[in-house]
Order: C-alpha cells, then sequence, then structure tokens
C-alpha cells in the first residue's frame, strides 16, 4: 500500500538549533516527493520538491532534504530555525504524471523555544 | 494577487444540518482540487475541477458529498446531513491549467469543519 509516515506529531527546537523532521514513504513506482509548510492562517507552500538528480535538495526558507532511496526517507533539516519558522510541515508522495494526486503524511507540528 | 481564499475559516454544524464550503481560486486560475484532511491523517484527494466541469471526484464518497465549480463564482464542496465523522479540515487548491506541475498548485488555509 503507498504511505506517507511522519512519525513526530509534534517536535520542539530551541530557537537557533537546528532542526530535521522524518519522513518515510512506501511506494511502488519512482515517486516524486515534496515538502510543504502550513504557517497560522496561511495556506500549504510548497518548500521544496525532489524530482531526480543530486539526492540533496534546497528549498526555500533555509530548508533543505534528503532523499535516501536505501531507507525510503525523504528527512528535512535546516541548521538553525527562527521563530518564524514555528508551523506545521507535511511531506507527500506523488505520481510523475499528476500534479494532484499526492499521499500525504499526517503533518508535523513544530514548536519554538525561545 | 490574492491567493486562493476559503471561507469560512470554522464552520460548526449540527448532526443532520448541510455545510457549504467555499472556494475562490486565485486569479486567472480554472482548475480547482478539493482535499480533505481527517484528525492524525494526511490530505486526501477528493474532486478535480475545472469551470463546470468535474474531471475526477475518484475521493469523493458517494453519498452526502457534491461539489461544483460554476462559470462565476467560488466552488463550492457541499455535504448533506453531516454526521460527526464529516469533522475534518478541507483544504482546497489552484491551478492555471493540468499537467503544469505540482510548483504551480495553490492551497488555501483550509476550512476547519466540527460536527456537533
Amino acid at each position: 500500500a503507498q504511505s506517507v509516515t511522519q512519525p513526530d506529531i509534534h517536535i520542539t527546537v530551541s530557537e537557533g538549533a537546528s532542526l530535521e523532521l522524518r519522513c518515510n514513504y512506501s511506494y511502488g513506482a519512482t515517486p516524486y516527493l515534496f515538502w510543504y509548510v502550513q504557517s497560522p492562517g496561511q495556506g500549504l507552500q510548497l518548500l521544496l520538491k525532489y524530482f531526480s538528480g543530486d539526492t540533496l535538495v534546497q528549498g526555500i526558507k533555509g530548508f533543505e532534504a534528503e532523499f535516501k532511496r536505501s531507507q525510503s526517507s525523504f528527512n528535512l533539516r535546516k541548521p538553525s530555525v527562527h521563530w518564524s519558522d514555528a508551523a506545521e510541515y507535511f511531506c507527500a508522495v506523488g505520481p510523475m504524471d499528476s500534479n494532484y494526486q499526492l499521499i500525504w503524511g499526517a503533518g508535523t507540528k513544530l514548536i519554538i523555544k525561545p | 494577487n490574492a491567493g486562493v481564499m476559503q471561507n469560512p475559516r470554522h464552520l460548526v454544524r449540527r448532526r443532520g444540518q448541510e455545510a457549504r464550503l467555499r472556494c475562490s481560486p486565485m486569479k486567472g486560475h480554472s482548475h480547482v482540487y478539493w482535499y480533505r484532511q481527517l484528525p492524525e491523517e494526511g490530505l486526501k484527494f477528493m474532486v478535480y475541477l475545472q469551470k463546470e466541469n468535474i474531471i475526477d471526484e475518484s475521493g469523493m464518497p458517494k453519498e452526502r458529498f457534491s461539489a461544483e465549480f460554476p462559470k462565476e463564482g467560488p466552488s463550492i464542496l457541499r455535504i448533506q446531513q453531516v454526521v460527526r465523522g464529516d469533522s475534518a479540515a478541507y483544504f482546497c487548491a489552484s491551478s492555471p491549467q493540468s499537467g503544469t506541475g505540482i510548483e504551480k498548485l495553490f492551497f488555501g488555509s483550509g476550512t476547519q469543519l466540527s460536527v456537533l
């Protein structure tokens, strides 16, 4: 079965500390992989995506993610978080031929301690 | 340029009532997509509409749910005779045309439906 797992429902990190949000997937074909962020009161915004090539992808707002095929993972990282990074983060996978039929994780809520 | 607008932000209904959720796509966008997020689950695709046409409704429950995107006005997701299990966040997205890639999919901030 196709699925995306984000094992952490909540994560609390001190401002300035590093961050890693985990994402594991189960998908039969070659997936496209995405991370979205939803800040309070805002719509979902695409942070970054992986289609092919270099397995370390850079996104907006200083985020990066690494695709590890052997581990079926696509973890999101940031070296130093800012209070404005407090939001909910969603990992998603999708087929190559559709821009809307994504399979989504349940999200990880990031809390920033001052 | 306003983003995808959804209203209301929060909607409370009693069991058996009707819920109407509205989505105004971004200016210039003619494709609308609805998703539902049940508690502690990921978003699930429901329906994809163009103006006056339903393109893909493979994710829509067979009963009580309907969607439209008229020539004028917002897209409406309608839930008749709501039940507690309909309590969820409903997200709308829009794109300028099909097949343009995920980068062209823009999401609204969602409507949280609570059924008492």
